[in-house]
């Protein structure tokens, strides 16, 4: 079975700062794609970045990069030059890229940026 | 496209009575999701539908709780009869399948359901 782990509930980082918001999973499929969601004070879910089990290089979006370390099953978001709409609910997911292609995600990590 | 489209935005319903949350997926994803975001519980997943089959229904709470996608472009979420505790935001999110390359899932805006 698939599971997501965000250890972190809360994180709290002054503007300008790089963040590194932690994600670990656990999965038994050889393919799998890795997500990352952002779902500000209005409650949307945005999609951030995404990483493929198999790229070898880790994934990159503007001001977003995943550290992704596959031996350690970890997919840790970092987010550069941290920003004060950057405050918000920070999502892991998971999800194989074979057979039943469920889409999991961890608890969640709150970031909030201080000015 | 207009994106994933829920229905209602909110509703307040009182304990024992019926609600229909719906939903219609971005045209051409063949992946439906049902989620329910609760502060005690985050974002769990109730059921998904592939090719308007269901897949996954595990994360259905109990049998109270209905999921159906008659076609393509619609699916329902029915609780009955309802309770408090099913107040959350329920969030629909269709996808295409993952293969090759990254496919996202993309979210609505969420019903808010309070149950009094």
């Amino acid at each position: 079975a698939q599971k997501i782990t965000q250890t972190q509930p809360g994180m709290f980082v002054q503007e300008k700062e790089a963040v590194t918001l932690d994600c670990t999973y656990d999965t038994s499929d050889q393919s799998y794609g890795l997500f990352w969601y952002k779902q500000p004070s209005s409650g949307e879910m945005i999609f951030l970045i995404y990483q493929g089990s198999y790229d070898e290089q880790n994934a990159t979006e503007g001001r977003y990069s995943l550290n992704f370390q596959k031996a350690r099953k970890s997919a840790n978001l970092v987010i550069s030059a941290s920003q004060l709409g950057d405050s918000a609910m920070y999502f892991c997911a998971m999800r194989p890229n074979q057979g039943a292609q469920k889409l999991v995600f961890g608890q969640g990590t709150r970031l909030t940026i201080n000015p | 496209d207009a994106g994933v489209i829920q229905s209602p935005r909110h509703e307040v319903t009182e304990m024992g009575q019926e609600v229909t949350l719906r939903c219609k997926p971005i045209s051409g994803h063949d992946y439906l999701f049902w989620y329910r975001q609760t502060m005690m519980r985050g974002l769990e997943l109730l059921i998904y539908f592939n090719n308007n089959v269901p897949i996954d229904d595990s994360g259905m709470p109990e049998d109270r709780f209905s999921a159906k996608m008659p076609n393509a472009s619609f699916s329902t979420l029915k609780i009955q009869p309802s309770e408090p505790r099913d107040s959350a935001v329920y969030f629909c999110a269709s996808s295409l399948g993952l293969v090759g390359d990254r496919q996202e899932a993309f979210f609505g805006q969420g019903t808010r359901l309070t149950v009094v």
